[in-house]
């Protein structure tokens, strides 16, 4: 069983313009989370996906950033018009469907880290 | 709400010694809380969790951790601490819609 996949693991973006992480979850899982990770300010959580539904996405910057996970395919995290500050490493991670999803571990995959120049 | 407090961002200790990562939390309803250790340039992998159970939990590699509710505490111990243990460890709740993680915890271990 293949684990989380994340695509591409580097990316590299020039201001304005358009970044997209993309997130296999292993097979399965029905639950997709993404965080940012900066360095020294530990992992934050942005969204918390289910299948063509959005759970929580109290931790998305209200503006540029958007997030699905479609019934097929990826989830992808989209960024638009990105600035330096974007710059960061994103992790995604996946979690099976449980009636206590908070209670399961979540597997995250390598994640994909932007730079923004 | 939730949140989640790791003393210390950077611990160093010597290889055979005990391994002691502190790790409060808060939350209002019975929480889950869960240790990850992340490698460098890959991604986190659970150590362990508390889903109330047992209070004292054994994860993987050795390392271990006890819920003691009346602190809020959930602290990592490992008693002989091995090179490969560097890494970073992160303390997380869930509860409330999410997993809230902590800042990490940086652990050195010196030849």
């Amino acid at each position: 069983n293949a684990g989380v996949m994340q695509n591409p693991r580097h990316l590299v973006r020039r201001r304005g313009q358009e970044a997209r992480l993309r997130c296999s979850p292993m097979k399965g899982h029905s639950h997709v989370y993404w965080y940012r990770q900066l360095p020294e300010e530990g992992l934050k959580f942005m969204v918390y996906l289910q299948k063509e539904n959005i759970i929580d996405e109290s931790g998305m910057p209200k503006e540029r950033f958007s997030a699905e996970f479609p019934k097929e395919g990826p989830s992808i995290l989209r960024i638009q018009q990105v600035v330096r500050g974007d710059s960061a490493a994103y992790f995604c991670a996946s979690s099976p469907p449980s009636t206590d999803p908070l209670g399961e571990t979540q597997y995250f995959g390598p994640g994909t880290r932007l730079l923004v120049l | 709400a939730q949140s989640v407090t790791q003393l210390g961002s950077h611990v160093s200790v010597s290889e055979g010694a005990l391994v002691l990562l502190r790790c409060n939390y808060s939350s209002s309803v019975p929480p889950y809380l869960f240790w990850y250790v992340q490698y460098p340039n890959q991604g986190l992998q659970l150590l362990l969790k508390y889903t109330s159970a047992a209070t004292l939990v054994k994860g993987i590699n050795g390392f271990e951790a006890e819920f003691k509710k009346s602190e809020t505490s959930f602290h990592l111990t490992k008693p002989s601490a091995h090179m490969s243990d560097a890494a970073e460890y992160f303390c997380a709740v869930g509860g409330y819609q999410k997993v809230t993680f902590g800042i990490g915890t940086k652990l050195q271990v010196i030849p």
